[in-house]
């Protein structure tokens, strides 16, 4: 079965501070991967996706993400960090041709000052 | 255009109580989830829909049932309430099988549930 470790539960870093935030992931088949953040009381938003071809993705919001099938990674980096990306960050899977998403226990990302 | 629009946002049922919770798309999504939030372990999918007419269990499908009789509602059922069932529940939709650039989950804002 199909699963993701998102190792850090909390991770704080200073404004304008760079960030990366760790998933790995386990899936025999080719994987389908993406981030979600989570605002507080809010519902889930794409950040970025990864199908095929280029490993290194752009998303929303200034970040990226760059999959490794070397080391069933698929970490999230910004360079810069502001205030407002304070969230809860998930990582998941996509099984079953991407119709199924197995997520991770979420990384919650507090910006200091 | 709401998106997806989950109903009721907070509720607080004692043990033993039966609710229903309302799940609502007007993007002629075809696949609806249901999805519960815990704190420390993401996501677990209950059930699925990937048409009217049909639902498939999930990762954690006990004591929960569903039902999509149009294909804009999903409908999530609690018979019997327990506390384990205190959670953050989330509703999302997609276009269709299969991925593509912008077939992706568009999520619901989320209800609470608390079960006394």
């Amino acid at each position: 079965a199909q699963s993701v470790t998102q190792p850090d539960i909390h991770i704080t870093v200073s404004e304008g501070a760079s960030l990366e935030l760790r998933c790995n992931y386990s899936y025999g088949a080719t994987p389908y991967l993406f981030w979600y953040v989570q605002s507080p009381g809010q519902g889930l938003q794409l950040l970025l996706k990864y199908f095929s071809g280029d490993t290194l993705v752009q998303g929303i919001k200034g970040f990226e993400a760059e999959f490794k099938r070397s080391q069933s990674s698929f970490n999230l980096r910004k360079p810069s960090v502001h205030w407002s990306d304070a969230a809860e960050y998930f990582c998941a899977v996509g099984v079953n041709a991407g119709n199924m998403l197995t997520f991770g226990g979420g990384t919650r990302l507090m910006v200091k000052p | 255009n709401a998106g997806v629009t989950q109903t009721p946002k907070f509720r607080v049922l004692k043990t033993g109580q039966s609710m229903t919770l309302l799940c609502a798309q007007d993007m002629n999504h075809e696949y609806m989830y249901w999805y519960r939030q815990d704190p420390g372990m993401g996501l677990r999918l209950i059930h699925y829909s990937v048409g009217e007419g049909t639902t498939a269990k999930g990762e954690v499908p006990d004591g929960y049932n569903v039902s999509r009789l149009k294909k804009q509602n999903f409908l999530l059922g609690l018979e019997s309430a327990a506390p384990s069932q205190t959670s953050v529940y989330f509703c999302a939709s997609k276009w269709g099988r299969g991925p593509s650039g912008a077939n992706v989950l568009t999520f619901g804002a989320g209800s609470r549930l608390t079960v006394l």
